[in-house]
């Protein structure tokens, strides 16, 4: 079975501070990956999705990066964070671009 | 306008209650659609995939689209204590979730 894995779960940064997210899938090969964001009591935005390694596609203009080193990870980086970096990120893979998105746990940032 | 509205809650039944949660969406290309379910910080969990319109069961679980009038609907059957959370729609094709309506289930 398939298993998605994040890290850290809670973080808390200062302003100007950099950032990196990891998320790893296992069981799969090829999967698309996606990283969203949630502010609180909203629903998810989407920042990046990729098809391949070395191929990301950026939905929203911002401070965020995002890379995928290798099949299965996909990392979101920031080189100065800010106050609107705050928020409840998600990392999640599909089979392809029209399959069902399963979530990872998440990770809590908090910019300070 | 959001390309996918939801229903915004919060939403409050009894124990057994059948529930409807709901969206709108505004693009007709919009083909497949998806019910997650969130308790509080944790990440969602997919509940229902649906593609085209009509309705597909799992459970207690319903879910309905209407493509004539860009509506799509998640039913509860019985409710349980189990089932409060938040409850978030999606349209797959552009990734594009509703804000999502809270469901307490009371005892």
């Amino acid at each position: 079975s398939q298993t998605i894995h994040q890290w850290p779960a809670t973080l808390v940064q200062p302003v100007g501070s950099p950032l990196s997210l990891e998320c790893t899938v296992e069981g799969t090969s090829n999967p698309n990956l996606y990283w969203y964001r949630q502010a609180a009591g909203r629903g998810l935005q989407l920042l990046f999705y990729s098809v391949g390694i070395g191929q990301i596609s950026s939905e929203v203009p911002q401070n965020l990066s995002a890379s995928r080193p290798q099949d299965r990870q996909f990392i979101l980086s920031s080189k100065k964070l800010l106050l609107s970096d705050s928020g409840f990120y998600l990392c999640a893979w599909s089979r392809g671009g029209l399959h069902e998105q399963y979530f990872g746990p998440g990770t809590r940032l908090t910019v300070t | 306008q959001k390309e996918v509205e939801q229903d915004p809650g919060p939403l409050s039944v009894p124990e057994g209650a059948i529930v409807s949660l709901n969206c709108t969406y505004s693009n007709s290309a919009f083909q497949y659609f998806m019910w997650y379910r969130q308790y509080s910080r944790k990440g969602p969990e997919l509940l229902m995939y649906t593609y085209s319109s009509g309705n597909k069961e799992d459970g207690r679980f319903t879910a309905q689209v209407d493509k004539s009038s860009k509506y799509i609907s998640l039913f509860i059957r019985d409710s349980q204590p189990s089932d409060s959370a938040t409850y978030l729609c999606a349209n797959l094709g552009k990734s594009t979730f509703g804000d999502g309506t809270t469901l307490t289930v009371k005892p």
